[in-house]
C-alpha cells in the first residue's frame, strides 16, 4: 500500500532557527503539494509541483520559505529563520497529474507538526 | 475565481443516522472534479469520494454518497448510518483547470452515541 512519507513527524525548535521537512510522494506520483493547516487559516497551499517544476509557490512567505524538489523521489521545504507564527501543520500531498484524468486525487503524508517557541 | 464554500463549521448527528454536509463551489471551468475528504483526531487526511462535472449519477462509495447538483454548484456528502468513528472534519476540495486543488474550510462532524 503506497504512501506519502513525511520527516519527520514533530519537530520543537527555537525561532530562528532552520527546519527543513522531507516529503517522498508516492512512486508514479508527478504532482506534489505543500499545505500548512492551522486552526486560524485552516488548510492554505504553499506551493506545488509538477514534473519536479515548481508551478504555484504565491502562498508561501518568499523571504523565508523556500521550497524544492531535488528529485523525483525527494519533496523539501525550508524555513529559515522559523517565527512562531509558523508553528503548524505541515502537508506533503502527491497525485497524478490532471491530465491523467478528473478523478486523480491527491494523496496526503500524515503531516510535520511544527512548534516554533 | 476558484472558491469552495463550506457554511457549517460544526454538525451533530445521532449514530447510526444519516447526515448531509454542504459544499457550495464556484468554477467558471466546464471540467472540473470535486472531492471529499476527512481529518480525524489523528490528522491524517483521507481520501473519500469523487464527483466528475460530467459525471451523469452521484458518486457512492460504501455509506458515503455525494448529493450532486450540477446547476445549484453544490456537491453535499452524505453519510448513511453514522458510526462514532465517523466524528472527524471534513473539507470539500474541487480540481478545476490546472493541477491545484481548492479546499473548503471544514465541517466538524460529532456523532453522538
Amino acid at each position: 500500500d503506497a504512501r506519502v512519507t513525511q520527516t519527520p513527524r514533530h519537530k520543537v525548535t527555537e525561532m530562528g532557527q532552520e527546519v527543513t521537512m522531507r516529503c517522498q510522494p508516492i512512486l508514479g506520483h508527478n504532482t506534489v503539494f505543500w499545505y500548512r493547516q492551522t486552526m486560524m487559516q485552516g488548510l492554505e497551499l504553499l506551493a506545488y509541483f509538477r514534473n519536479r517544476a515548481p508551478l504555484d509557490d504565491s502562498g508561501m512567505p518568499k523571504d523565508r520559505f523556500s521550497a524544492e524538489m531535488p528529485d523525483a523521489t525527494l519533496a523539501t521545504l525550508k524555513i529559515q529563520p522559523s517565527e512562531p507564527r509558523d508553528s503548524a501543520v505541515y502537508f506533503c500531498a502527491s497525485g497524478p497529474a490532471r491530465d491523467r484524468g478528473l478523478q486523480e486525487t491527491q494523496y496526503f503524508g500524515p503531516g510535520t507538526r511544527l512548534l516554533v517557541l | 475565481a476558484q472558491k469552495i464554500t463550506q457554511t457549517q463549521p460544526g454538525m451533530f448527528v445521532q449514530e447510526k443516522e444519516a447526515v448531509t454536509l454542504d459544499c457550495t463551489y464556484d468554477t467558471s471551468d466546464p471540467s472540473y472534479g470535486l472531492f471529499w475528504y476527512k481529518q480525524p483526531s489523528s490528522g491524517e487526511m483521507i481520501f473519500l469520494i469523487y464527483q466528475g462535472s460530467y459525471d451523469q449519477q452521484n458518486a457512492t462509495e460504501g455509506r458515503y454518497s455525494l448529493n450532486f447538483q450540477k446547476a445549484r454548484k453544490s456537491a453535499n456528502l452524505v453519510i448513511s448510518a453514522s458510526q462514532l468513528g465517523d466524528s472527524a472534519m471534513y473539507f470539500c476540495a474541487m480540481r478545476p483547470t490546472g493541477n491545484q486543488f481548492y479546499f473548503g474550510t471544514g465541517t466538524s462532524l460529532t456523532v453522538i452515541p
